[in-house]
Parts: C-alpha cells; structure tokens; sequence
C-alpha cells in the first residue's frame, strides 16, 4: 500500500535559518504528492503541490521538488520566520478516490 | 476563508451517547468526501469515503456500524459516532473533493474535537 515517511519533530530553529523537512513516499503508480500544514488551533491548510516527476511546488517562501528517482519531496524553506511555527504534515494521493494518505507530521518551532 | 466547515467545533459527550458532526463543503459540491481521525501527536488517519448518495467505503479495521457517515448531498456528510466510548475521543477532521474553478481539489474541515468521558 501507500506510505509516506517523514522526519520526526519537534524541529526548533531560529529566525532566518535554514528548513529543511524530509519526506519520501511509497506508492503504485504515480501519485500527487503534498505538503499541508496545521497551524495551532487550525485545521489542515494546503500548503503547495506537485503532481508528475520534476515538478516544483512552491508557495509562501516554501519549496519542494517531486522526485521519482528518489522517490522524495523535501520541503525547503531559504528562511523561515516565526509565524511559519505549525505542523507540516508530507502527503500522497493516488487510486480512483484520489485518497490522502499522510506522514506522521513533523512540528516546526521557530524562535525569534 | 473556509471552504469547508465542521459542526460542532469541539464537543464533550458522556459514554454511551450518539454523536453527530456535520462537514460542508460551503461554495463547491463535493463529489466525495473523507472523514480522518487524528489522535495526538500522530498523522491523520483515513476512516472512511463517501459518494453522494452511495454507501461509504470504509478502511480496514474501521467499524461501520459505529462510525456512521452519510452523503447526503453534494454539500453535506455526516459522521455519527453511535455509542460513544472514552477510546473515541479524538480529532476528527473532514475533507471535501471536488472541482471549485478551473481544477479539482480536496479541502480540509477545521476538525471536531470529541471527549467522551
């Protein structure tokens, strides 16, 4: 079946550091891969996508590249900033219902 | 804003009551929908997906007859927990696919906080 790994937190970095949060995946097919993130107190907000191999999903400073060879897609951010403290959870989604299946979460604390 | 809704927010039941919590997809029709549940400090779990008008599919090791979810239109999914027993405190969270613009996309609800004590 479906399976998404990632590292596990908690993450504390200080403001303007560096991010890097792993994620691989095992999947059939070619599945769309996700990050979300969950701010506390929120739900799960979509955070950026990709949907074939090569493919750079980016937002809000944020990046990762789908991988098939490496059958990853780490999260990268040049900078993080305080208010970027939240749970990033990496995902898949393949299959007919376009199913969700989600890594464990990885919490971001960043300090000022 | 939020395109998908959860009702109640948080909700504190005592054993053995029912539990209904309300998802809706606010400005799209949702051609399916899933219902997570999230316990603390871990992923979310897929429970079950539902068609409009069909009966859900649920995901191995899921009761069905206790977890109770219902399509009943292309903007409202219930999920009743019959019975309610403290293990069924948790988060759980609702998620609505369907086309909102040009491509289709799945939202996420805010979640519904259940304690059972």
């Amino acid at each position: 079946g479906n399976s998404v790994t990632q590292m596990e937190g908690p993450v504390t970095l200080s403001e303007e550091a560096f991010l890097t949060i792993n994620c691989t995946y095992t999947a059939t097919g070619y599945p769309s891969l996700f990050w979300y993130v969950q701010y506390p107190g929120e739900g799960l907000q979509l955070l950026l996508k990709a949907t074939k191999a090569d493919d750079k999903g980016s937002n809000k400073g944020f990046e990762a590249t789908y991988r098939k060879e490496t059958t990853s897609f780490h999260l990268e951010k040049g900078s993080v900033q305080v208010s970027d403290s939240a749970v990033y959870f990496c995902a898949l989604s393949s299959g007919g219902y376009q199913k969700v299946t989600f890594g464990i979460g990885t919490k971001l604390q960043v300090i000022p | 804003g939020a395109v998908v809704s959860q009702h109640p927010s948080w909700v504190i039941c005592k054993s053995g009551t029912s539990v209904k919590i309300e998802c809706r997809s606010l400005d799209f029709q949702a051609t399916t929908m899933f219902w997570y549940r999230q316990f603390p400090k871990q992923s979310l779990m897929l429970m079950a997906t539902s068609n409009e008008g069909s009966k859900a599919t649920y995901e191995q090791g899921v009761e069905k007859d206790k977890f109770l979810i219902n399509h009943a239109s292309l903007t409202l999914s219930t999920l009743t927990v019959t019975s309610a027993h403290p293990e069924d405190s948790s988060f759980y969270i609702c998620s609505a696919r369907g086309r909102r613009g040009v491509e289709e996309t799945q939202y996420f609800g805010p979640g519904t906080r259940l304690l059972v004590l």
